[in-house]
C-alpha cells in the first residue's frame, strides 16, 4: 500500500462549489504539505503542518483552508472553487531535517487532479 | 526573479546522450541540495541530495553544487528511455528544511 493517500484522484466541479482533498500517510511523519503543481509554474506550497496543533500559510493560501485531524491526516478545502484553481495538487510528509542526518526530504502522494469549469 | 530558476524544456536527447540539467538560485543560505524525479501522473520522487559543495555520484547520476556561483547541476550518463521525465531541483538551509522548488526540467530521451 501506497505510504502518502490522497482522494479522490480526480475531480471535476463547478465555480463556487465546496471542495474538500483528503491526505493520509502510513509514514508516521509530523509534517504534512500541500503544494498546487501547474504548468510552467513548478510546485507552489499552499499550506504545511509540523503537528497537530501546527498550521502554517505558504506561498499562495489565498482561497484555501486546511484541516489537520491528526497526525495522519490533513485535508485542503477550497471554500468557493474557481477555474483558476485548476491545477494538480500534492500532499507531502517529511521528518524534520537534521533528524538522523535527514536534509527534510518530501515524500509526496500521487496527486489530485482538480478541475473547476 | 524567484529564488530558485530552472528551465522547464522539453530537453530531447538521443538514448545514450549525456544529460546535464541545471538550476540556479539566488538565496546564499541554502545549504541542502535536492534533484527530484517526477513520471508522469506521479508525485515527485528523491533523487539525489548534496550538502553544502561539491559532487555527489549514485550510478549514471551525478550532482553537483557550486556555490560560489550558486548554480547546481545533475548529470545523467549513459541516458535511457526510462529517464523521461521531469526533473525538479530543490533547495532549504538549515533550521527551515522547506525546500524552495524549481519549475522542473521535463526530459524526454528517445529510442
Amino acid at each position: 500500500d501506497a505510504d502518502v493517500t490522497q482522494t479522490p484522484r480526480n475531480r471535476i466541479t463547478k465555480t463556487g462549489k465546496r471542495i474538500m482533498l483528503e491526505c493520509s500517510q502510513t509514514k508516521g511523519h509530523d509534517r504534512m504539505y500541500w503544494y498546487r503543481q501547474d504548468p510552467g509554474l513548478g510546485l507552489r506550497l499552499i499550506y504545511y503542518s509540523f503537528d497537530v496543533k501546527d498550521i502554517n500559510k505558504g506561498e499562495i493560501s489565498d482561497g484555501y483552508s486546511v484541516s489537520r485531524q491528526a497526525q495522519a491526516k490533513f485535508s485542503l478545502s477550497l471554500e468557493s472553487a474557481i477555474p483558476n484553481q485548476t491545477a494538480l495538487y500534492f500532499c507531502a510528509t517529511s521528518v524534520p531535517g537534521s533528524t538522523s542526518g535527514s536534509v527534510g526530504e518530501q515524500f509526496f502522494g500521487p496527486g489530485t487532479r482538480l478541475t473547476v469549469l | 526573479q524567484k529564488e530558485v530558476e530552472q528551465d522547464p524544456g522539453p530537453l530531447s536527447v538521443p538514448e545514450g546522450a549525456i544529460v546535464s540539467l541545471n538550476c540556479t538560485y539566488s538565496n546564499s543560505a541554502f545549504q541542502y541540495f535536492m534533484w527530484y524525479r517526477q513520471y508522469s501522473r506521479k508525485g515527485p520522487e528523491l533523487l539525489m541530495y548534496t550538502y553544502s559543495s561539491g559532487n555527489k555520484e549514485d550510478g549514471r547520476f551525478t550532482a553537483q553544487v557550486d556555490k560560489s556561483s550558486k548554480y547546481i547541476s545533475l548529470f545523467i550518463r549513459d541516458s535511457q528511455p526510462s529517464d523521461s521525465a521531469t526533473y525538479l531541483c530543490a533547495m532549504t538551509s538549515r533550521g527551515s528544511y522547506i525546500p524552495t522548488f524549481g519549475r522542473g526540467t521535463s526530459l524526454i530521451v528517445h529510442p
